[in-house]
C-alpha cells in the first residue's frame, strides 16, 4: 500500500502567518493526492484535490502544489479559523490512504 | 444542499454484528460513488470501503475485508454498512461520504457527514 507521510506533526503558528504543510508518498502518484481540514469535533472537509486544485468554497489562501512523491499545502496568511488537523489522502492506487495528519495549533 | 445522515452506530460485544445507514438528500444519489472512513478515538482517518453508482463494484481496506460489506438503496437514497465479527479495533467514528464527482469512484470525498460512534466491548 501507499504510505502518506506528513511533516511536521504539529504546527504552532499565529494569524496572519504563512502555514507550509508537507506530505511525502512512499510511491508516485502523479498528481491524485487531496488535502483535507478536520475541526475538533466536526467531520473532515475537502480542500484540494488533484493536489492543486480548490473544493468549491475554499478561501484562495489556500493552495496545493507538488507531483509524483511530495506534495504542499500552504496557507497564505492563516485566519483563527485556519488551526486544526490537515490530511493528505491519495487515489493513485487500491487501498485508498492517508496520511497521519499535521496539527496547526496557536502559537 | 447536500446532506449526509449516520445512523446505527452503538455499543456492541466482540465478534457483533451492526448495521449503519447513511441517508443522503440534496444531490442525485444515483449518480455518485459513495465512501465509509473511519476514525479511531484520537487518531486519524481510515479508509473503509467505496461503492460505486450500481453498487455493482465494491472495495475494501484489508482491515475488514470479508467482515465488512457495503452496499447501497437506490430507491430510496441510502448507503449502508453491515459490519459483522467486530473487535475492539473497529471502534471508530464511521463517516460516509458523496465522491467529488459524478461517475467514477473518483475516490476524493466531499461532503462528509458528521459520523456515527461505533464501540466494540465487552
Amino acid at each position: 500500500e501507499i504510505v502518506l507521510t506528513q511533516s511536521p506533526a504539529t504546527l504552532s503558528l499565529s494569524p496572519g502567518e504563512r502555514a507550509t504543510l508537507s506530505c511525502r508518498a512512499s510511491q508516485s502518484l502523479n498528481v491524485y493526492l487531496a488535502w483535507y481540514q478536520q475541526k475538533p469535533g466536526q467531520a473532515p472537509r475537502l480542500l484540494m484535490y488533484d493536489a492543486s486544485n480548490r473544493a468549491t468554497g475554499i478561501p484562495a489562501r489556500f493552495s496545493g502544489s507538488g507531483s509524483g512523491t511530495d506534495f504542499t499545502l500552504t496557507i497564505s496568511s492563516l485566519e483563527p479559523e485556519d488551526f486544526g488537523v490537515y490530511y493528505c489522502q491519495q487515489r493513485k492506487k487500491w487501498p485508498l490512504t492517508f496520511g497521519g495528519g499535521t496539527k496547526v495549533d496557536s502559537k | 444542499e447536500v446532506q449526509l445522515l449516520e445512523s446505527g452506530g452503538g455499543l456492541v460485544q466482540p465478534g457483533g454484528s451492526l448495521r449503519l445507514s447513511c441517508a443522503a438528500s440534496g444531490f442525485t444519489f444515483t449518480s455518485y460513488a459513495m465512501t465509509w472512513v473511519r476514525q479511531a478515538p484520537g487518531k486519524g482517518l481510515e479508509w473503509v470501503s467505496v461503492i460505486s453508482i450500481s453498487g455493482g463494484n465494491t472495495y475494501y481496506a484489508d482491515s475488514v475485508k470479508g467482515r465488512f460489506t457495503v452496499s447501497r438503496d437506490n430507491s430510496k437514497n441510502t448507503l449502508f454498512l453491515q459490519m459483522n465479527s467486530l473487535r475492539a479495533e473497529d471502534t471508530a467514528v464511521y463517516y460516509c461520504a458523496k465522491d467529488l464527482l459524478e461517475g467514477g469512484p473518483y475516490n476524493y470525498f466531499d461532503p462528509w457527514g458528521q459520523g456515527t460512534l461505533v464501540t466494540v466491548s465487552s
